[in-house]
């Protein structure tokens, strides 16, 4: 998975409270997005951005916030914790959103629970 | 949101059989990508198609992006115990838009 790092790689959180999933990639990719792995359901796209400043809602973004305020760096918010947030999340980053030979690469992946 | 079909979910094999998996889509995809995910890692991309009919290889891995450019398959063929995994196939709409995945295809190889 070369250049996108992500942590933590596990939590545990208590209902209620906030945390903030880190994802930081070294590669200048434009865009970067996030995704969250359920059993049966593949991966879902929470929030995405194409570039610094710029960020845009995915299929599943009620419950977390994002920002960008660099290129490198695009973390996940979760201010107020629910056990339906419980899941795998995976950020990814890739050259361009669209262009032709567009590929992701994807974070090793950080794995919540919430209690 | 759009969705991928992909079938079968689950495959159990003896090493050494064929492996054929595949997605569907009602909408019109300009780009196939398929991912294989191992347990606690992240996606990692296997073969990606850019053009409808394309039939692209790696090593024991074969993929179609199909004619209609609502489908893609992917075959794994004389398949071994690290072929265990996840595969997702993942789409991309005509124009700028996000991937779009499948629910992914779980693969696990009797020795």
């Amino acid at each position: 998975n070369a250049g996108v790092t992500q942590t933590p790689k596990f939590q545990v959180l208590k209902t209620g409270q906030s945390m903030t999933l880190q994802c930081a990639q070294d590669m200048n990719h434009e865009y970067m997005s996030w995704y969250r792995q359920d059993p049966g359901m593949g991966l879902r796209l929470i929030h995405y951005s194409v570039g610094a400043g710029i960020t845009d809602q995915g299929e599943v973004p009620n419950g977390y916030n994002v920002s960008r305020s660099t290129t490198e760096d695009f973390p996940l918010r979760l201010l107020s914790a629910a056990p339906s947030q419980t899941s795998v999340y995976f950020c990814a980053s890739s050259p361009t959103q669209g262009s032709s030979g567009n590929t992701i690469y994807f974070g090793e992946g950080s794995w919540l629970t919430v209690v | 949101g759009q969705q991928l079909n992909q079938s079968p979910q689950s495959m159990f094999i003896q090493e050494g059989e064929d492996v054929s998996m595949n997605c569907t889509s009602s909408s019109i995809f300009n780009t196939w990508l398929w991912y294989k995910q191992e347990p606690g890692e992240g996606p990692v991309l296997l073969i990606a198609l850019y053009k409808a009919g394309e039939l692209t290889s790696n090593g024991r891995l074969t993929a179609q992006f199909g004619i209609t450019r609502k489908d893609s398959f992917l075959n794994i063929s004389a398949s071994i115990p690290s072929d265990v995994g996840i595969y997702f196939c993942a789409g991309q709409l005509v124009g700028n838009t996000p991937l779009v995945f499948g629910k992914g295809t779980r693969l696990s190889v009797i020795a």
